[in-house]
């Protein structure tokens, strides 16, 4: 898991901006994953990517955008049409080879709103 | 679509002695179940996973059980210490949709020394 990089570690987002939320991974991994964390309620799917320029919706995707133009890059954009943004982000990589589901999560972006 | 339920929410043991989270799942064609631990502020750690063919699996003071038929899995913590306190996470994979992960809602355990 120390593959996966997310950046910023802290965001903060001002009223009517969108902010972009980093994740690299270096594991050669095909497939990417963003998931919300909010209190007590678990790990959410925003969106997720099995191969590069493919990308599918998650349960909780409103709000959100994302683009896989590289098979080590997964950004996760956070639109001003997510009116309630604050929560922990945290992505994730994962093998498509063979029987491998593992998933690797690296250590999250904390977004706040001012 | 495939919803996980996790309980309890919260759980207290004294040093020692064991624990145990159980998950039910909807979708009968799920076919991996891993289980995460995740610290305050950090990230979510695999800790043993197991799956669909599997009934059993045992890794040192952990182990997983899982029943098809009833569409339930526990975890089971014997020998409990303090540095086991986190908060425990299920999941489900369901078949054939790009690997992606259903939580539960997660257990608070708290380890008493």
């Amino acid at each position: 898991d120390g593959g996966i990089t997310q950046s910023p570690k802290y965001l903060f987002r001002k009223e009517g901006q969108n902010v972009t939320l980093s994740c690299e991974q270096n594991l050669n991994h095909d497939a990417m994953y963003w998931y919300r964390q909010d209190p007590g309620q678990g790990l959410r799917l925003i969106y997720y990517s099995q191969i590069v320029n493919d990308f599918q919706k998650g349960d909780i995707a409103e709000g959100y955008s994302v683009s896989r133009e590289k098979k080590e890059s997964f950004p996760l954009t956070v639109t001003s049409a997510q009116k309630n943004p604050t929560a922990f982000y945290l992505c994730a990589s994962r093998t498509s080879s063979g029987q491998k589901n593992i998933q690797y999560f690296g250590a999250g972006t904390r977004l706040s709103v001012l | 679509g495939e919803n996980v339920e996790q309980h309890p929410s919260t759980l207290s043991v004294q040093e020692g002695d064991s624990a145990v989270i159980k998950c039910t799942y909807s979708d009968s064609a799920s076919n991996y179940f891993p289980w995460y631990k995740q610290e305050l502020g950090k990230r979510p750690q695999l800790i043993i996973d197991i799956r669909s063919n599997v009934g059993e699996k045992k890794d040192q003071r952990i182990a997983v059980t899982l029943n098809k038929t009833a569409k339930h899995f526990s975890l089971h913590i014997t020998e409990t210490q303090p540095e086991d306190s986190a908060v425990y996470f299920c999941a489900a994979t369901p078949y054939n949709q790009g690997g992606k992960l259903i939580f539960g809602q997660g257990t608070e355990l708290s380890v008493k020394p």
